[in-house]
């Protein structure tokens, strides 16, 4: 399993603002994902980010609106650009299990942020 | 569209009662199959998983799962609830066919009265 703890846990913000949501993971992994998880919603996939190379997004969710940093293998941010209340959300990032003995794809979930959009 | 499903949105069900949450999937080909549950307060942990072999899987503090491939299911169950397991349960899919992306059912809100 993995331990990955998120800043903030939780916010409030105005509108038009951006807030940057920190993941760090105690192991090193490959792939880390981010998903959002709207009020009384299932969680839905936003992107997955590899170190070295550009994240992969979902359809719906573009890199102006949700960049995304992956600077090693422990660490990944996500930022909410430009946001509204409609962006209102919690945010969780999650990762493959990083022993590398599960072929399956199995993740491990962050806590997750909670945003609040006035 | 490939989605996965769940039956439920919310049940209430008294402590020694029985629990079946349903879950169905559309995504053809392997797949794999797991139930994650959040605790009020807490985040998500994954209760149960079946990759292959035996379709009945036993998780966590006495759930089981059967995988059912001809009906497309993956229905988690207990035989006799606790207070404790107040939580919401979400159902979740990765398939070859996406690229083993991880897909979640609307999840299922359960209240056991004690």
């Amino acid at each position: 399993s993995a331990v990955i703890s998120q800043k903030p846990s939780r916010d409030i913000c105005q509108r038009g603002t951006s807030l940057t949501i920190q993941c760090q993971v105690d192991s090193q992994v490959t792939m880390m994902f981010w998903y959002r998880q709207q009020p009384g919603q299932s969680l839905t996939l936003i992107a997955t980010a590899n170190q070295g190379s550009e994240a992969t997004y979902e359809s719906g969710f573009v890199i102006d609106k949700f960049p995304i940093s992956r600077p090693n293998l422990t660490f990944s941010t996500l930022t909410v650009s430009n946001m509204s209340p409609e962006d209102s959300s919690i945010y969780l990032c999650s990762v493959e299990d990083p022993s590398g003995q599960s072929s399956y794809n199995e993740q491990f979930f962050g806590p997750g942020t909670r945003l609040t959009v006035l | 569209a490939q989605s996965v499903s769940q039956h439920n949105h919310h049940v209430i069900l008294s402590e020694a009662a029985s629990l079946e949450l349903g879950c169905n999937y559309s995504y053809g080909g392997t797949v794999n199959l797991f139930w994650y549950v959040q605790y009020p307060g807490q985040h998500l942990q994954l209760l149960l998983k079946y990759f292959s072999g035996d379709p009945l899987v036993k998780g966590i503090k006495g759930f089981e799962a059967e995988f059912i491939k001809s009906k497309f299911s993956f229905n988690l169950r207990k035989p006799s609830v606790q207070w404790s397991d107040t939580a919401e349960y979400f159902c979740a899919v990765n398939a070859a066919s996406n690229d083993y992306k991880l897909s979640f059912g609307a999840g299922t809100t359960v209240t056991v009265r004690a």
